[in-house]
């Protein structure tokens, strides 16, 4: 069974840094794209990055670029959000989803809640 | 910022038809294909249709996508209580690389 744990979601003040994990099983984690998506109390979903299987393209949204790093460990079947600078508007229920060979994703996370507040 | 533009919310009543849009531009519904997701209260979003209509397993056929030019769309037939959820399509886009998402769709059965 295909399974996507994140972790790592806490409160966090402005201006903080906080490390996501996203451990997953059930398949051949190496062989799978990657990304983040996040959703905001009451909102829209927002996709966030992507990174490809060997870790060699890398891509972000225009709206976090420069402050979030996502990267993963294939020998550890593991996805890493790296979210430097956080804000206000940074506060979100963060899930990461394993992307299929047809631009969808097809498993998700339950996701983890990250509150920046002071 | 949403990308792609759907109607905020939807309904009827059980066993009705119901029809969400999703419009785009040439440089990303126009050039790839569309998924839909499913996201009901309080839980993660599912795939619900990818690369326009095919459905994966065990998603009913209820549930059927179309992909026309710029747009796509996401109808439910015999519309059931279960159904109410927030739905949303979603597609890559070539200009910004990367995906973008609907603004979301809230489907009330009444």
């Amino acid at each position: 069974e295909v399974q996507l744990v994140e972790s790592g979601g806490a409160l966090v003040q402005p201006g903080g840094s906080l490390r996501l994990s996203c451990a997953a099983s059930g398949f051949l984690f190496s062989d799978y794209t990657m990304n983040w998506v996040r959703q905001a109390p009451g909102k829209g979903l927002e996709w966030l990055s992507y990174i490809s299987r060997s870790s060699s393209s890398i891509y972000y949204a225009d709206s976090v670029k420069g402050r979030l790093t996502i990267s993963r460990d294939n020998a550890k079947n593991s996805l890493y959000l790296q979210m430097n600078s956080l804000r206000d508007e940074d506060t979100a229920i963060y899930y990461c989803a394993r992307e299929s060979s047809g631009y969808d994703f097809d498993f998700w996370g339950q996701g983890t809640l990250v509150t920046v507040s002071s | 910022q949403s990308v792609l533009t759907q109607p905020p919310s939807e309904s009827g009543t059980a066993g009705q038809k119901v029809t969400i849009s999703c419009s785009g531009s040439s440089s990303n519904i126009g050039s790839n294909t569309v998924a839909w997701y499913q996201q009901l209260p309080g839980t993660a979003p599912k795939l619900l249709i990818y690369s326009n209509h095919q459905r994966p397993s065990g998603v009913p056929e209820r549930f059927s996508g179309s992909k026309s030019g710029t747009s796509g769309s996401l109808a439910i037939s015999g519309l059931l209580s279960d159904d109410e959820a927030d739905y949303y399509c979603a597609a890559w886009d070539d200009s910004l690389n990367g995906y973008v998402f609907g603004t979301g769709t809230k489907v009330t059965v009444l």
